[in-house]
């Protein structure tokens, strides 16, 4: 069975970029719909975006023009970048593989928490 | 802007039924938004508890079912037990490779 592990620093300074990694374990990079997801501490969900074997992405339009996601075939990653970060983009960041056919989230990793400060 | 609408929290006792929905600001659900509905305790990963519309995840329990009630998607759970309690999410496809969350349900059972 598929199983995530998201990584990354946990700690990013204002205005610069956040880099997270999901490995991905019991299935193959290439052959999945991918996503990553954040929560906000006390909040709710927030899709952030989507990537198809670098094929095709989609991202939230309200981070768009901020976020990048991308894989790593010969590691059997996805990768997660968003840039001029700010204290809202504090979170806990979710990998999840997409359901394509259904449209749902499903496994998840355990999440990685990102602190935005100086 | 189209935003997903959940009722923000919700009591019910235990062995009760409650039906949790979710709407939109402008328009009405159907199994063309493929709702999926998670279950997350404080600290927890997600759990899928039910997707495109009414497919129970494996291993959830048939106490809980999805359906479209009105113009809204429904989670409905029957016999509550103490540990129900959490915070329940649904998420709507708009096409395109776009999900849009709701602001989530918190769920007391007492």
């Amino acid at each position: 069975q598929v199983q995530l592990q998201e990584s990354g620093p946990g700690l990013v300074k204002p205005s610069e970029t956040l880099s997270l990694t999901c490995s991905v374990s019991g299935g193959s990079v290439s052959r999945f719909y991918w996503s990553w997801i954040r929560q906000a501490p006390g909040k709710g969900l927030e899709y952030i975006g989507y990537i198809y074997y670098s094929e095709s992405t989609s991202y939230n339009p309200a981070l768009k023009s901020r976020v990048s996601i991308s894989v790593d075939t010969s590691k059997n990653q996805l990768s997660l970048r968003l840039s001029s970060v700010t204290a809202a983009d504090t979170a806990i960041y979710f990998c999840a593989r997409v359901n394509w056919r259904e449209n749902w989230f499903d496994p998840w990793g355990q999440g990685t928490m990102v602190t935005v400060s100086s | 802007q189209t935003v997903v609408t959940q009722e923000p929290s919700f009591s019910v006792s235990p062995g009760g039924t409650i039906t949790l929905t979710c709407g939109l600001t402008s328009g009405s659900v159907s199994t063309n938004f493929y709702p999926s509905w998670y279950q997350q305790t404080p600290g927890q990963t997600p759990r899928t508890l039910i997707y495109n519309t009414d497919t129970r995840s494996s291993g959830v329990p048939d106490r809980f079912s999805g359906s479209i009630v009105g113009n809204k998607a429904a989670l409905t759970i029957t016999g509550a037990q103490a540990d129900d309690e959490s915070h329940y999410y649904c998420v709507l496809y708009m096409g395109s490779a776009i999900w849009v969350f709701g602001g989530g349900t918190k769920l007391t059972v007492l």
